[in-house]
């Protein structure tokens, strides 16, 4: 069965650092990996996605995840936060072999402080 | 519109009655899911639509949850005989077409108060 962790209820970050959120999947074969983003009062943004290819996804605002299959890890990082990245941030995986349903983790929610 | 349409935003009811949260997808998208969002619970599928095919109802919870979808296009998610638990914000979201690989476009949900 698909499954998707954040081990990360929540991370702190002071703005100007880098930042790293956590992602890792189990999904039976090549996973489609999927980072969207959810700030107060509106619903979910994509972000970025990884189809094949380069293991170094660029997606919006600046932010980047890297795909590692031997550690089934998807972890979205950015090289200097900014206060406007507080929000919460999904990971979600799909299974290749032709499954629509899409996993969703639980959350993680950052915090940038100025 | 420009966007994935939900209405209610938000829907205050009393436990046992029946609601009905409307989704309007962004026009030409074929593809239409239906999500839960519990308070600090990930997103749980719920339904997808695609196209004409019969939808995949595997997610819904129990046989209160319905959903449908007219003409391809607004989709209705009904909920009856409501209990407290059911008390989350409902997410709909659309994408141009199926397949995995393709990226989904949410509405901003309808908060449901179950008293």
């Amino acid at each position: 069965a698909q499954s998707v962790a954040q081990p990360e209820d929540q991370v702190n970050v002071a703005e100007g650092n880098p930042l790293t959120v956590k992602c890792t999947y189990s999904v039976s074969g090549n996973p489609y990996l999927f980072w969207y983003v959810q700030y107060p009062n509106r619903g979910l943004q994509f972000l970025l996605k990884y189809i094949t290819g380069d293991n170094l996804v660029k997606g919006s605002y600046g932010f980047e995840a890297e795909f590692n299959k031997s550690q089934t890890s998807f972890h979205l990082k950015k090289p200097s936060a900014l206060v406007s990245d507080s929000a919460l941030y999904f990971c979600a995986v799909r299974d290749r072999t032709g499954g629509f349903k899409t996993i969703f983790g639980a959350g993680t929610r950052l915090f940038v402080k100025a | 519109g420009a966007g994935v349409s939900q209405s209610p935003s938000n829907k205050v009811t009393e436990k046992g009655k029946d609601v009905e949260l409307r989704c309007d997808p962004i026009s030409g998208h074929t593809a239409l899911y239906w999500y839960r969002q519990s308070l600090g619970q990930g997103l749980e599928f719920l339904i997808y639509f695609q196209g004409n095919s019969a939808p995949d109802k595997s997610g819904l919870p129990s046989d209160r949850f319905s959903a449908e979808r007219t003409g391809g296009s607004v989709s209705t998610l009904t909920i009856q005989r409501t209990q407290q638990e059911d008390s989350a914000v409902y997410l709909c979201a659309s994408s141009l077409r199926e397949g995995p690989e393709n990226i989904q476009y949410f509405g901003a949900g309808t908060r449901l108060s179950v008293l």
